[in-house]
C-alpha cells in the first residue's frame, strides 16, 4: 500500500531564515506530486506540482520554491520566510496517468509558524 | 475569481439526521469531482467521487449528486454521525490538467 510522509509536523520559525519542508511518497513510482497550503480558515490553495523529477509547476508567484531530486521525494524551500508564509503546508499524491484526473491524497501536513 | 465555491462555512446537523453540503463551479470543462474530509491539524482525506457521465454515486452514509446543468454537486451524509464532525472540502478536475481545485470548505458538525 501507499504511504505519504511529511516533517517536520510542526515549526516555528523567525522571519528572514530559510524553510525547506520536506515529503515522501512509499509505495508507488512515477506520481504526481504536490504541495498546498492552507491559510487559517481559508481552503486548500495549489502551490507547485509535479509530474516527474525535477519538473516543476507553479501555481502563484510567491515566497517559495519547490524541488524534486528524486521520483518520490518533493521538497518546498525558501530563502527568507515572511510572516505571510504561516500555515498548514500539506504534501499530495496521485498516480500520474497522462489525461485523467485521479484521486490525490495527502499527507498529515505541517503547521509553520513564522513570527 | 473563484472557479469552486462552498458558500455555507459551517453547517449543524443533529444525529440521526441527513447533511447536506453544497458545492457550486463555474468552468463545464470539469469532468471529475470529489468530496475530501479533514480533521484540524490533518490532511484532508478523500471520501468520495463522481465523474462527469454520472449523476450519482453511494458508497455506503456517503452519497454524491451531480446536477451538470446547474453546475452543482452535493454530497449527503445519511444517517449523521458526531464523528463525521470535520471540515468538508469538494474538489473539481479536468482530464486536460490532471489538477484538483479546492473550494473553500464547510465545517460540518453533527450534535449528539
Amino acid at each position: 500500500s501507499q504511504t505519504i510522509h511529511q516533517w517536520p509536523a510542526t515549526l516555528v520559525q523567525p522571519v528572514g531564515s530559510p524553510l525547506s519542508l520536506e515529503c515522501t511518497v512509499e509505495g508507488t513510482s512515477n506520481p504526481n506530486l504536490y504541495w498546498y497550503r492552507q491559510a487559517a480558515g481559508r481552503g486548500l490553495q495549489l502551490l507547485f506540482y509535479s509530474v516527474g523529477i525535477g519538473q516543476i509547476s507553479s501555481e502563484v508567484p510567491q515566497n517559495l520554491s519547490a524541488s524534486r531530486p528524486q521520483d518520490r521525494q518533493f521538497i518546498l524551500s525558501s530563502k527568507k520566510l515572511l510572516l505571510s508564509d504561516s500555515g498548514f503546508y500539506l504534501c499530495a499524491w496521485s498516480l500520474g496517468t497522462s489525461g485523467i484526473v485521479n484521486e490525490q491524497f495527502f499527507g498529515p501536513g505541517t503547521r509553520l509558524t513564522v513570527l | 475569481d473563484q472557479q469552486v465555491k462552498q458558500n455555507s462555512p459551517s453547517l449543524s446537523v443533529q444525529e440521526g439526521r441527513i447533511s447536506i453540503l453544497n458545492c457550486d463551479y463555474t468552468n463545464s470543462m470539469f469532468d471529475y469531482f470529489l468530496w475530501y474530509k479533514k480533521y484540524p491539524a490533518e490532511g484532508p482525506t478523500f471520501l468520495i467521487s463522481i465523474s462527469s457521465i454520472k449523476d450519482k454515486n453511494e458508497d455506503g452514509r456517503f452519497t454524491v449528486f451531480l446536477n451538470k446543468s446547474a453546475k452543482h454537486l452535493s454530497l449527503h451524509i445519511v444517517p449523521s454521525q458526531p464523528g463525521d464532525s470535520a471540515v468538508y472540502f469538494c474538489a473539481v478536475g479536468s482530464g486536460n490538467t490532471g489538477k484538483l481545485i479546492f473550494g473553500q470548505g464547510t465545517t460540518l458538525q453533527v450534535k449528539p
